[in-house]
């Protein structure tokens, strides 16, 4: 119930085009839905995040959309760019556990110039 | 921009050695975690720290682990006789409000 699933595992996208990764969760619990994104050889680096009481959030070329009824939750990476290309993570966090990021499993972008 | 640092970036030791990993989370946070990622796997929590005292640990997180706040600036993990298995990139996170968790670069542990 803890598990976050994260599709599809590696994921090749012409510059320009859109981008999107899936989420899926069991835990109602949830309250906070971050996306981390990792450059080889760096740490997670906070890309977005949404919380259950909106369905879309929007910042730059970057948009959570998520549906609470379906437990699921995407990120879109609208004009990928080659720069874009790195591993992305979906997490997800509820405050009564001190905050513990629960991962997916990671999407290995590539943006092909 | 504030950010968190760690060290050593690599850290190599032999099995059954104790190790220190060193973190230096961001000056006004008061949540602070650890995480560690094998090689090619996903990020997995280990540890979360608030008030001076462990909040969540994981199952990852046995005896041989523990953690350690010893002044106002530095967190501490220790693993005290390490395996092979403890081989990974070691993430320390930090937290103001434990939603928004910063992670620093990692510490690469290789054991041999």
């Amino acid at each position: 119930q803890q598990q976050v699933k994260q599709s599809p595992q590696s994921l090749i996208v012409q510059k320009g085009g859109i981008s999107i990764i899936n989420c899926a969760y069991e835990n109602t619990a949830f309250d906070y839905f971050p996306w981390y994104q990792q450059f080889p050889g760096k740490g997670p680096a906070l890309l977005i995040a949404i919380r259950p009481d909106v369905s879309e959030k929007k910042e730059g070329r970057f948009t959570i959309s998520f549906n609470k009824s379906a437990k699921q939750f995407s990120l879109h990476i609208m004009d990928s760019q080659p720069g874009d290309s790195a591993t992305y993570f979906c997490a997800a966090s509820t405050y009564n556990q001190g905050g513990k990021l629960i991962f997916g499993q990671g999407t290995e972008l590539s943006v092909k110039p | 921009e504030p950010e968190v640092t760690q060290t050593p970036s690599h850290q190599v030791t032999q099995m059954g050695q104790e190790v220190i990993l060193r973190c230096v989370p961001i000056s006004n946070h008061l949540y602070f975690y650890w995480y560690r990622q094998i090689l090619g796997q996903k990020v997995e929590f280990l540890v979360s720290f608030y008030n001076n005292e462990i909040s969540e640990k994981s199952e990852i997180f046995d005896d041989q682990f523990s953690v350690e706040r010893p002044d106002g600036s530095n967190f501490t993990l220790k693993i005290r006789s390490t395996k092979l298995e403890d081989s990974a990139m070691y993430f320390c996170a930090s937290s103001n409000d434990s939603y928004e968790q910063y992670f620093g670069p990692g510490t690469r542990l290789t054991v041999t």
